[in-house]
């Protein structure tokens, strides 16, 4: 067990609906960052967050948008779903900000748009 | 410059085996190279890392091989075993608040009993 934790683990939806992914970081960990995988590929990075404050931003799309909270959760919006969006969203925490600290991935949340 | 390449995409190796999957960057900047596993519906986690001042990190049956010159590392997974059947991510980055690690596209790693 990570520490972190995703809700819901499946959605599924319809297209052009929005939905809200949420994430929980360990305790004590400042960073959040969100993460797409499609079927068998890899880690595509969407967005980073440091103590409530946007700190990178990867392929993100602009239907997409995340904010992280006082309490450190972080939650993930996606709207004007397609059927492209279908994936495995994961979210990781870290101590620190930025590439030299270990990432913990939460068990991830399984969208499909039908 | 920010790419890191990973091969192979696939790899079939039998039980008491060696598996070896290798890394490839271009940014001489990079100082921090994670590895990570990733089981089948789980989230990656963190197997092993290595800086670029040592050429070789081994944490039990796992060893990070890294040639600075070349801008190459690679993972070696002694006398694999099925249980280590997984997704394999190589990463780098750099230590320093702004920079996000850079992902490998993954190999796919099964282990035949």
């Amino acid at each position: 067990d990570s520490g972190v934790t995703q809700t819901p683990k499946h959605l599924i939806t319809a297209t052009g609906q929005r939905v809200t992914l949420r994430c929980s970081p360990r305790s004590g960990d400042l960073s959040v960052y969100w993460y797409q995988q499609s079927l068998d590929q890899g880690l595509q990075f969407l967005i980073q967050y440091y103590n409530g404050e946007e700190r990178a931003k990867g392929n993100i799309l602009e239907r997409f948008s995340a904010q992280q909270f006082p309490d450190l959760h972080s939650e993930l919006n996606l709207s004007s779903l397609e059927l492209g969006d279908s994936a495995l969203y994961f979210c990781a925490s870290s101590v620190v900000s930025g590439g030299g600290g270990e990432l913990f991935f939460g068990e991830g949340s399984r969208l499909t748009v039908l | 410059q920010q790419q890191v390449k990973q091969s192979p995409q696939s790899l079939i190796v039998q039980k008491g085996g060696i598996s070896i999957i290798n890394c490839a960057y271009e940014n001489t900047a990079f100082d921090y190279f994670p590895w990570y596993q990733q089981f089948p519906g789980k989230g990656p986690a963190l197997l092993i890392a290595i800086r670029p001042d040592v050429s070789e990190k081994k944490e039990g049956r796992f060893t990070i091989s890294f040639n600075k010159s070349a801008k190459q590392f690679s993972l070696h997974i002694m006398d694999s075993q099925p249980g280590d059947s997984a997704t394999y991510f190589c990463a780098a980055s750099r230590m320093d608040s702004n920079y996000q690690l850079i992902w490998g596209a993954g190999t796919k790693l099964i282990i035949k009993p």
